[in-house]
């Protein structure tokens, strides 16, 4: 069954770093997502990526965030300065597209990449 | 604000009893209702989707409510088994877009 995949499972870097995290959404899906869970807390979404373009934000996603569809199969995730509340799981999900209302399509989510900033 | 809880932060039954799990809502319009399964240090993982105008889905042993006068979903595991231990996250999407919002998430585990 196919599935998203994340890369890599654990990210450690240092405050004021910049990160990149990798994602290989499902093949033919058309919606591209990224969500955060720091540990013990709710997962939260970050944003939304329909035809190479943001679809949609949260105000976590600052500037210090940018997302990219590099290539025709990798989704991508850059912190530019990481902080020491960055520190999460960063998970991406990826979802068909095709319904009538976003909302009916159902996500489906890599295994995450654990980012620790010291 | 906008807030959405689900109850307690753990909940223990017996092997082959029902679980339910509950998901209120406050200040918020879903027009879909999705629950997800979350294992630890795993992503989450799609169990059903429910309608704003459907009162109740089921999916082999799982069963969704959904009352919008109540602004609450019930999540229902008939049966359960060990292997249904995790976390149950219900998520709120609003149909003009695509973004998810969870709650807290509850933890259930099924003891023999």
């Amino acid at each position: 069954e196919p599935e998203v995949t994340q890369t890599p499972s654990h990210q450690v870097t240092q405050m004021g770093q910049e990160v990149i995290l990798r994602c290989v959404p499902i093949s033919n899906h058309l919606y591209f997502y990224w969500y955060r869970q720091i540990l013990g807390q709710k997962v939260e979404f970050l944003v939304s990526f329909y035809n190479n373009e943001i679809s949609e934000k949260s105000e976590i996603f600052d500037d210090q965030f940018s997302v990219e569809r590099p290539d025709g199969s990798n989704f991508t995730l850059k912190i530019r300065s990481t902080k020491l509340e960055d520190s999460a799981m960063y998970f991406c999900a990826s979802s068909e597209g095709t319904g009538f209302h976003p909302g009916t399509d159902t996500q489906y989510f890599g295994p995450g990449t654990r980012l620790t900033v010291l | 604000s906008q807030k959405i809880e689900q109850n307690s932060e753990a909940l223990n039954i017996q092997e082959g009893k029902t679980a339910t799990l509950t998901c209120n809502y406050t200040n918020y319009s879903p027009a879909y209702l999705q629950w997800y399964r979350q294992d630890p240090g795993r992503g989450p993982v799609f169990l059903l989707l429910i309608r704003e105008n459907e009162k109740e889905k089921r999916k082999e042993r799982l069963k969704v409510t959904f009352d919008t006068t109540l602004k609450q979903s019930l999540f229902h595991i008939t049966a359960s088994q060990p292997a249904d231990s995790a976390t149950y996250l219900c998520a709120l999407n609003t149909g003009t877009a695509s973004k998810l919002t969870f709650g807290t998430g509850t933890r259930l585990q099924v003891t023999l």
